[in-house]
């Protein structure tokens, strides 16, 4: 059983520029979720996606934006890169839309200068 | 508004004692709670749920939870503190899986 990856691992952007993350979901899982954790807190959850289509969104503006391919594999696009944009972002996968376990990936830590 | 508190943000035990880590949620209903443990650049890892049932839960590495439903509370514990314990802890809950609620974790120093 493969359990989630994401890359890159590390990145450093400048403000004003454009990232992309990648997840790939643990095999079975139809749903995922991305979370970013900054620097001695909580992981914050930004979206969910099941099935290709967002599914619930947290508290974070339109510049951050997700997709999800028929595979399951999920890309988080954040533009217009801010300093605080700065942490660790986390991909989780899951069974479905209900309550449960998540399985998280390593992480992206994203720097921006 | 949901949200999970942890009140300790640092705890410092010897080896071999025993911790216990606190957790207090606030939900609507009763959630799913679920304990994670991070190492250093790493990912979160589970250590152990309660979705109902038996208020006392059995997790990985020798980690235990009791959910009290009249504090609102999921406590974590363990008997015996190893080093290799050292990590950062987070306590979550969530009634949708993807959308979970993260305490800000409690970092854990095992001292020799």
């Amino acid at each position: 059983e493969t359990g989630v990856t994401q890359s890159p691992t590390h990145l450093i952007k400048t403000r004003g520029q454009q990232v992309t993350l990648r997840c790939s979901s643990q095999s079975g899982h139809n749903t995922v979720s991305w979370y970013q954790q900054a620097l001695g807190q909580g992981p914050q959850f930004i979206f969910q996606y099941y099935r290709e289509e967002e599914n619930g969104r947290g508290n974070f503006p339109p510049r951050f934006s997700g997709l999800q391919f028929p595979n399951y594999s999920s890309e988080l696009n954040v533009n217009a890169l801010e300093l605080d944009d700065s942490a660790l972002y986390l991909c989780a996968s899951s069974f479905s839309r209900g309550p449960g376990e998540l399985f998280f990936g390593e992480g992206s830590r994203l720097t921006v200068l | 508004a949901q949200s999970v508190t942890q009140p300790d943000i640092h705890i410092t035990v010897s080896e071999g004692a025993s911790l216990e880590l606190r957790c207090n949620y606030s939900y609507g209903a009763t959630p799913y709670l679920f304990w994670y443990v991070q190492s250093p650049g790493q990912g979160l890892q589970l250590l152990l749920k309660y979705f109902s049932g038996d208020t006392l839960v059995q997790g990985i590495k020798g980690f235990e939870a009791e959910f009290k439903r009249s504090q609102s509370s999921f406590n974590l514990r363990k008997p015996s503190v190893h080093w290799s314990d050292a990590a950062e802890y987070f306590c979550a809950a969530n009634t949708n899986a993807g959308k979970s609620t993260f305490g800000d974790g409690t970092t854990l120093t095992v001292k020799p």
